[in-house]
């Protein structure tokens, strides 16, 4: 089945470590997205790349990093320089067909900061 | 500035009764708005869209109005389930583009 999947699930990082949100899609889009959702909080863009070995910062940026080495796949690094890291992290896809857009989003990972 | 905008927080409403979820924005050059719905811990699935051309559109018990020149769009889910209980965002995107511009999410009750 086609889809976007995110793992792990859930994640526990000490403070000051970096770590890796792994995001792969076998749907053949070109643009994926990486988001944060905080409790009681809308979806926040962090990073989107259009298309691969490309990205552009979203709204919240700092202290993450990302990489687009191959159309399937879009990993998140959080950083130790990321000051609240604990949240849940939504990764997305986006396919243009017909006369629509529309965004397809993995079931996401939650980061703990112990 | 939050160009997309959903008012309000939280919405409950008796089963069997229509949900009246809202959304305004503030940027002329959206021209394709979006719904999903979210449970927590899981992604957002798409819901329902509209198009800018068009004033409404229905998918079973879900119907999305869009009103242009108050920039507001409305979801309307008739009868309401207990299973309609979720977090629903709306979402709007403008011109070919391919960002999109979420609210910050209304979170629906329906009572049994």
């Amino acid at each position: 089945d086609g889809g976007i999947t995110q793992s792990p699930k859930y994640l526990f990082r000490k403070e000051g470590q970096n770590v890796t949100l792994s995001c792969e899609q076998n749907l053949n889009h070109d643009a994926m997205y990486w988001y944060r959702q905080d409790p009681g909080q809308g979806l926040r863009l962090i990073y989107y790349s259009q298309i691969v070995n490309d990205f552009q910062k979203g709204d919240i940026a700092e202290g993450y990093s990302v990489s687009r080495e191959k159309k399937e796949s879009f990993p998140l690094t959080v950083t130790s320089a990321q000051k609240n890291p604990t949240a849940f992290y939504l990764c997305a896809s986006l396919t243009t067909s017909g006369n629509h857009n529309e965004q397809f989003f993995g079931p996401g990972t939650r980061l703990t900061v112990l | 500035d939050q160009q997309v905008k959903q008012n309000s927080p939280s919405l409950s409403v008796q089963e069997g009764r229509i949900s009246i979820l809202n959304c305004d924005y503030t940027n002329s050059m959206f021209d394709y708005f979006l719904w999903y719905k979210k449970y927590p811990a899981e992604g957002p699935t798409f819901l329902i869209s509209i198009s800018s051309i068009k004033d409404k559109n229905e998918d079973g018990r879900f119907t999305v109005f869009l009103n242009k020149s108050a920039k507001h769009l409305s979801l309307h889910i008739v009868p309401s389930q207990p299973g309609d209980s979720a977090v629903y965002f709306c979402a709007a995107i403008h011109n070919a583009g391919n960002m999109l511009t979420f609210g910050g999410g209304t979170r629906l009750m329906v009572k049994p």
